[in-house]
């Protein structure tokens, strides 16, 4: 069975701050998915990270793929209330199906 | 373009009861999974359905059925209703190009609000 470790599972910081959220996993993945989803709503697509090593930006949020394709990070810079969510990292070992992280809950104070 | 639409958002049903949740997929994703999300398991995989065939299946009992229409469009449906089964159901279309499944991108839907009372 795969799994995948999310940290922290609870995360509350103020306006400005920076965070990182990290993903990790014993296993290796073909791709990895990062989404954001807030209450009552389905979650959102973020990012994919398809190649070790791989690093991608999405104005403040930066996603990196571990060389080694078991594990991510999602590190945000000068947090913003707007930031606030549930983020949930999401691995493909084969086909479509996702193994999902816990997720991590943001909470951004202004 | 439309996004994943899941009927009905909310749903109240009894214990022993039975149910059905639609899912309509985005235009051209031939691709449907399905979730379900409790705050004590996070979202855990029910099954996956391409070109009306179910392709995946998670640890789920029998009680958790599926299928997919020629248009794509699926539907699951969970018999004899325990509490435990409230919970989020979140419905992913994604586009397979070519037949192969590597690396397909998956795109949620709102969810349907299951309550069993």
């Amino acid at each position: 069975t795969q799994l995948l470790e999310q940290s922290p599972q609870f995360l509350s910081i103020q306006e400005g701050e920076n965070l990182t959220v990290y993903c990790n996993s014993s296993s290796v993945f073909s791709s990895l998915q990062w989404y954001r989803q807030e209450p009552g709503e389905g979650p959102v697509l973020l990012v994919t990270v398809v190649t070790g090593g791989e690093v991608k930006k999405l104005k403040r949020l930066t996603f990196q793929f571990g060389d080694a394709r078991k594990d991510s990070s999602l590190h945000i810079t000068a947090a913003q209330p707007g930031d606030t969510g549930l983020y949930l990292c999401a691995g493909a070992a084969s086909g479509s199906r996702l193994t999902f992280g816990e997720g991590t809950q943001l909470t951004v104070n202004p | 373009k439309a996004g994943v639409t899941q009927t009905p958002r909310y749903l109240i049903k009894t214990r022993g009861q039975q149910v059905t949740l639609s899912c309509s997929p985005i235009s051209g994703h031939r691709s449907v999974s399905w979730y379900q999300q409790t705050p004590g398991q996070g979202l855990q995989f029910l099954f996956e359905y391409f070109s009306e065939t179910q392709r995946n299946k998670g640890n789920f009992p029998g009680r958790f059925s599926g299928r997919q229409f020629s248009n794509s469009r699926s539907e699951m449906n969970v018999s004899t209703l325990e509490l435990g089964d409230s919970a989020l159901y979140l419905c992913a279309s994604s586009l397979v190009t070519g037949g192969s499944f590597m690396n397909t991108e998956a795109f949620f839907g709102q969810g349907t609000r299951l309550t069993v009372v």
